[in-house]
């Protein structure tokens, strides 16, 4: 079955740092989500990605999908104590069976 | 609107116990779900549907079952409770089935002991 991978597992940052996760699909995906999840909260929706090499930006987050429709990334310019979560990456692969990633736990040192 | 309602939002079970955990929409949406969340494992797929009357099994269903005899209703069902099932639950709806982002509930926790 479909499998998405994301590294790192964990990331400690000082504020101000950049950060980058990595989402990468043993198959090719039809769209690529990203959620982002507080402490002892729940998974809320980022963003959407569908074409091919698509870039989009939200503020400090810019997020990527690859050519080949296989990888993503997500990266926080300058972090801010707010970044701090769970980052999910989330790969369609049809009649919505959405495969999460492991997730990237970022906690960010003031 | 109050999006995806869950309930309860916690809850301590014994071994071969049964419980239903509920979940409420009212964003009309067609799809809804449930996964479970353990650590370091991310978020894996129980049980979905795509519309009242109709489920499928997700990664994960074995000891789990669900019904959808309402389009705002999606109960998760545990007949007999095991030690492997203590985990945080979470129920999300779409819009639609394909390429539609998720609304998430708060989630339940639930330790089986």
């Amino acid at each position: 079955g479909q499998q998405v991978m994301q590294i790192p597992q964990y990331q400690h940052v000082q504020e101000g740092e950049d950060f980058t996760t990595y989402c990468n699909s043993s198959t090719t995906l039809s769209n690529i989500q990203w959620y982002k999840q507080r402490p002892g909260g729940h998974p809320v929706f980022l963003i959407q990605l569908v074409k091919s090499g698509e870039v989009k930006k939200q503020k400090r987050l810019t997020f990527q999908f690859g050519e080949a429709k296989k990888n993503s990334s997500l990266h926080i310019t300058a972090t801010q104590t707010t970044d701090v979560g769970t980052y999910f990456c989330a790969g369609g692969g049809g009649y919505q069976k959405v495969t999460f990633g492991t997730g990237t736990k970022l906690q960010v040192i003031p | 609107n109050a999006g995806v309602t869950q309930t309860p939002k916690f809850q301590v079970l014994k071994t071969g116990q049964s419980m239903t955990l509920q979940c409420a929409q009212d964003m009309n949406h067609e799809y809804m779900s449930w996964y479970r969340q353990d650590p370091g494992m991310g978020l894996r797929l129980i049980h979905y549907s795509v519309g009242a009357g109709i489920t499928d099994q997700g990664e994960v269903p074995n000891g789990y079952n669900v019904s959808r005899s309402t389009t705002e209703d999606f109960p998760l069902r545990l007949l007999s409770a095991a030690p492997s099932q203590t985990s945080v639950y979470f129920c999300a709806s779409s819009r639609g089935q394909f390429n539609e982002k998720l609304f998430f509930g708060s989630g339940t926790q639930l330790s089986v002991l």
